[in-house]
């Protein structure tokens, strides 16, 4: 059974780096074949995909965000890290983690329960 | 990037209807196309997967199609469990969420 749980503060102050942790269980991201993705929702909105790690540590950013974000993964520690400078109160949201499987096409088969992340001063 | 295009952002239906919410891809995603189900205060759950493939446990009801720029996720005989918003999320290159459609009870 694959479960994941986001991690990390619950308000950040604008200008602040956000980092965001993902601990995992029930697969590995050594194993091939096997991503990790970071997904964010403010609230009341639309889903916004942020970035991906491959097992082979290739990362994937959204274009709009490439420049704030940074994905790192500990494959010892079961974990995948997102970090994001310069938050601004835009970035309030609910942070989730998933992962991401292929059978062809890559989809998001198990997701964690998400973090909300207030931006404020 | 691609933008992903869902129409119509909400509807009302009542139980037993069909339904039908389409998903429109900026330039070709193949067959590259997944759809999710979110409920209020709760995490998506995949439904579909490339564009027509039906995840396991998910009912019949649920199908999908399309290739290219145009999918569709059609839900017959709709339940009261149905009622939810939906996105369509590209995976041809990196991701891509449609803005969401809402599945309300008329």
């Amino acid at each position: 059974q694959i479960t994941l749980k986001e991690s990390g503060p619950t308000l950040v102050k604008p200008t602040q780096t956000l980092t965001l942790t993902c601990t995992f269980s029930g697969f590995s991201l050594s194993t091939a074949g096997v991503g990790v993705d970071w997904i964010r929702q403010p609230p009341g909105k639309a889903l916004e995909w942020l970035a991906l790690i491959y097992w082979d540590d290739d990362k994937r950013y959204s274009p709009s965000l490439k420049n704030r974000l940074t994905i790192t993964k500990d494959t010892s520690k079961n974990q995948v890290v997102l970090t994001m400078t310069n938050v601004d109160p835009v970035d309030t949201a609910t942070y989730y983690c998933a992962h991401s499987r292929s059978s062809g096409v890559w989809y998001l088969d198990s997701w964690g329960q998400g973090t909300l992340v207030t931006v404020s001063s | 990037d691609i933008q992903m295009t869902q129409s119509p952002s909400s509807l009302s239906a009542s139980v037993g209807d069909r339904v039908t919410i389409t998903c429109r891809a900026s330039q070709s995603i193949s067959g590259y196309l997944n759809w999710y189900q979110q409920k209020p205060g709760k995490a998506p759950k995949v439904l579909i997967s490339a564009a027509s493939s039906l995840q396991s446990g998910v009912p019949s009801r649920f199908s999908g199609s399309g290739s290219g720029t145009d999918f569709t996720l059609t839900i017959s005989n709709l339940q009261p469990e149905d009622f939810a918003t939906y996105y369509c999320q590209q995976s041809h290159s990196t991701r891509t969420f449609g803005q969401g459609t809402k599945v309300e009870i008329k």
